[in-house]
């Protein structure tokens, strides 16, 4: 089975900041790693696939980075509807990170 | 409109049975391969199960396998999930969600989910 660890598990934040997220595999996942949204009481949703591609409908401050088995979501501009919990995916075996709460500093 | 809506969560004592329902709407059923993923109270995502497009092909995390099946019906567009013998840590909101296949599996469309809640 594929583990995916993330860090940090906490983020506190202001508005404007630019924040990072990072997401490292227990082997290579060929880049088949998802990033995912959640808000409290809500379904997640899709940001970012294989690695680096956008989601339609998703603002472009977000973006996603890296390779093999280790991966990033930046925020470029933090903004209020981005305070949430953000999970990473990896979509061989479908295992994900427990997860970043993005909160407000 | 394209979307997800599950149904059948519910109060369950230990060792019993639920058959949860996700019906699909707005886009091609069987187009898809459909998963269920659950969460238990304040805590994160994990992944259930999975069954391809056409219903031969389904796989389980370790945790449900054995007590769980999944299956679909591609005519009525709908997904479900049998729960045989279950416990307390099977308590979760569990969410229905579709992929594509091979290296397209990720989640791009999730349902609002339904409660399980396993307690004696």
């Amino acid at each position: 089975d594929i583990q995916m660890t993330q860090s940090p598990s906490t983020l506190s934040a202001t508005v404007g900041d630019r924040v990072t997220i990072t997401c490292r595999a227990s082997q290579s996942i060929h880049n088949w790693l998802a990033w995912y949204q959640q808000k409290p009481g809500k379904a997640p949703k899709l940001l970012i696939y294989k690695a680096s591609y956008l989601q339609s409908g998703v603002p472009s401050r977000f973006s996603g980075s890296g390779s093999g088995t280790e991966f990033t979501l930046t925020i470029s501009s933090l903004q209020p509807d981005d305070f949430a919990t953000y999970y990473c995916q990896q979509y061989d075996d479908y295992s994900f990170g427990q997860g970043t709460k993005l909160d407000v500093k | 409109e394209v979307q997800l809506v599950e149904s059948g969560g519910g109060l369950i004592q230990p060792g019993g049975s639920l058959r949860l329902s996700c019906a699909a709407s707005g886009f091609t059923f069987s187009g898809h391969w459909l998963h269920w993923v659950r969460q238990s109270p304040g805590k994160g995502l994990v992944w259930v199960s999975r069954i391809n497009g056409d219903g031969s092909s389904t796989s389980y995390a370790d945790s449900v396998k054995g007590r769980f099946t999944i299956s679909r019906d591609n005519a009525e567009s709908t997904l479900y999930l049998q729960m045989n013998t279950l416990r307390v840590e099977d308590t979760a909101v569990y969410f229905c969600t579709r992929s594509f296949s091979y290296s397209r599996r990720y989640f791009d469309l999730w349902g609002r989910g339904t409660l399980v809640t396993v307690s004696s």
